[in-house]
């Protein structure tokens, strides 16, 4: 099995401020017949299901705002918010779908 | 309205049965892969299952195997999951969500149900 190890399990930034989360996969989900990588973002608030930010890697999907953004490829990714609000507040997980599917463990987002 | 409504949930014995329903409505359901994820009190996400938007296939968790069946009635946009055998590690609150295509990521969610398995 793929296991996702994000890191750091929690961070606390500034409003304004850049944060950074990042995603380790154990094997490469990155498929070389068509270069997409197998991976997903998720942003869960307390009390909600969670939401799809981001998808092969970086594609943002509809109605999420230009601030969230995802980059990397093969094993080391990265969800970006270049500005944080506060109603970024949230529990942020990775998701590989490039062999069944697994989740990280979750980054809890907080503002100092 | 693009959205899916749970059903069912609950408290139950070990080793009881429960079964979840999950209603489509503003999609074609039967062009999407449909999975169930689960999450424990206070712990992260854990997928359990998947069915192909045709329903000709399903792939399990490990974890539940041979105890869960996933199903989708295409005629009535519904998606299940019949849980049997259940263990107290079971409890979780359990979310249907729709793929992108049949194997993609997951971009519609259900509210969730709560599912407690205790004596």
């Amino acid at each position: 099995d793929i296991v996702l190890t994000q890191s750091p399990d929690s961070l606390a930034v500034s409003l304004g401020e850049r944060a950074t989360i990042n995603c380790k996969s154990s094997q490469s989900v990155l498929y070389s017949s068509n270069n997409n990588n197998y991976l997903a973002w998720y942003q869960q608030k307390p009390g909600q299901p969670p939401k799809l930010l981001i998808y092969w890697a970086s594609t943002r999907e509809s109605g999420v705002p230009d601030r969230f953004s995802g980059s990397g490829s093969g094993t080391d990714f990265t969800l970006t918010i270049s500005s944080l609000q506060a109603e970024d507040v949230a529990v942020y997980y990775c998701q590989q779908y490039y062999s069944s599917y697994t989740f990280g463990q979750g980054t809890t987002l907080e503002i100092k | 309205q693009v959205q899916l409504v749970q059903s069912g949930g609950g408290v139950v014995q070990p080793g009881g049965s429960l079964k979840l329903s999950c209603a489509a409505s503003g999609f074609t359901f039967r062009s999407y892969g449909m999975h169930w994820v689960r999450q424990a009190p206070g712990k992260g996400l854990a997928w359990v299952a998947m069915t192909r938007s045709d329903g000709s296939n399903e792939y399990y968790a490990d974890s539940v195997k041979g105890r869960f069946t996933i199903s989708r009635d295409n005629s009535k946009n519904t998606l299940y999951l019949q849980m049997n055998s259940l263990r107290v590690e079971d409890t979780a609150i359990y979310y249907c969500a729709k793929g992108i295509g049949n194997y993609g990521p997951f971009n519609i969610w259900g509210q969730g149900t709560m599912v407690t398995v205790s004596s």
